[in-house]
C-alpha cells in the first residue's frame, strides 16, 4: 500500500523568506501524481500544485514550486516570498494513475506559520 | 462558478443517532469524493461516487454509506454514531479524468456527545 509522510509537523518562516516543506511517499507503481494542497483556518483544502511521476521538469506556480526526486520518492514544496496569508496546513498527497481519481492518500500535514 | 457546498457546516449529534450529510459539486463534476478529518488519523478516504456508481470504497464500517443523484449531488451517511467519529467530513468533486484535481468544499464538522 502506498503511504505518504510528512516529517514536519511544524514549520515556520519570516514574511518575505523561502521556505520547504519536505514529503517522502512509498510506493512501487511507476505512474502516478503528487499533490500539494493547503487548509488555511476556513477548512477548505486548496490545491496548490500538482506534479505528473512521468514528467521530469518540476511543476512551478508563481511562488509555489516542487522538486520532485522520483528516485528517492522525494516530493518537496519551496514557497517563495513567503506571505501572511500562505499560513496554513500544508498537505502533501498521493494518487495512482489510472486508479480512482477519488482516492487520495494524504500525509499527516505540515503547519507552517508566517512571522511578520 | 460555485465551487463545492456542502451542508450543514456544523452539526451536534448524539451516540447512537444516524446523520446526513450533503455535498453539492461543482457544476460540470461527476465525481464526488468523501474524506474523514480527524487530529489523529488525519485525512482518510471513505467513498467516491461517479455517475450515481460507487467506484471506490476506503476501510470504513458499514455504517458508512453514501449515494449520489442524477444530479451529481451526493448525501453521506452515518448510522449508530460514535463518539469517535467526531470529525471533519470533506467532500470534494472533480471532472473525474485522469489528472483531474480534487475540489474540496469547506466541509461539515460532526461532534458526537
Amino acid at each position: 500500500a502506498q503511504t505518504v509522510t510528512q516529517s514536519q509537523p511544524e514549520m515556520s518562516v519570516q514574511e518575505a523568506e523561502t521556505v520547504t516543506l519536505s514529503c517522502t511517499y512509498d510506493t512501487s507503481e511507476s505512474d502516478y501524481y503528487l499533490f500539494w494542497y493547503k487548509q488555511p483556518p476556513s477548512r477548505q483544502m486548496i490545491l496548490v500544485i500538482r506534479q505528473e511521476a512521468y514528467k521530469q521538469q518540476n511543476a512551478t506556480e508563481n511562488r509555489f514550486s516542487v522538486n520532485f526526486q522520483k528516485a528517492a520518492k522525494s516530493f518537496s514544496l519551496k514557497i517563495s516570498d513567503s506571505q501572511l496569508g500562505d499560513a496554513a496546513m500544508y498537505f502533501c498527497a498521493y494518487r495512482n494513475y489510472g486508479g480512482s481519481q477519488g482516492n487520495l492518500i494524504f500525509g499527516k500535514g505540515t503547519k507552517l506559520s508566517v512571522k511578520p | 462558478k460555485a465551487g463545492v457546498t456542502q451542508t450543514p457546516r456544523y452539526l451536534i449529534k448524539t451516540r447512537g443517532q444516524q446523520v446526513t450529510l450533503s455535498c453539492s459539486p461543482i457544476s460540470g463534476h461527476r465525481s464526488v469524493s468523501w474524506y474523514q478529518q480527524t487530529p489523529g488519523q488525519g485525512l482518510q478516504f471513505l467513498f467516491e461516487y461517479f455517475s450515481e456508481t460507487q467506484r471506490n470504497k476506503g476501510n470504513f464500517p458499514g455504517r458508512f454509506s453514501g449515494r449520489q443523484f442524477s444530479n451529481s449531488r451526493s448525501e453521506m451517511n452515518v448510522s449508530t454514531l460514535e463518539l469517535g467519529d467526531s470529525a471533519l467530513y470533506l467532500c470534494a468533486s472533480s471532472l473525474g479524468g485522469q489528472g483531474a484535481p480534487l475540489h474540496f468544499g469547506n466541509g461539515t464538522r460532526l461532534t458526537v456527545t
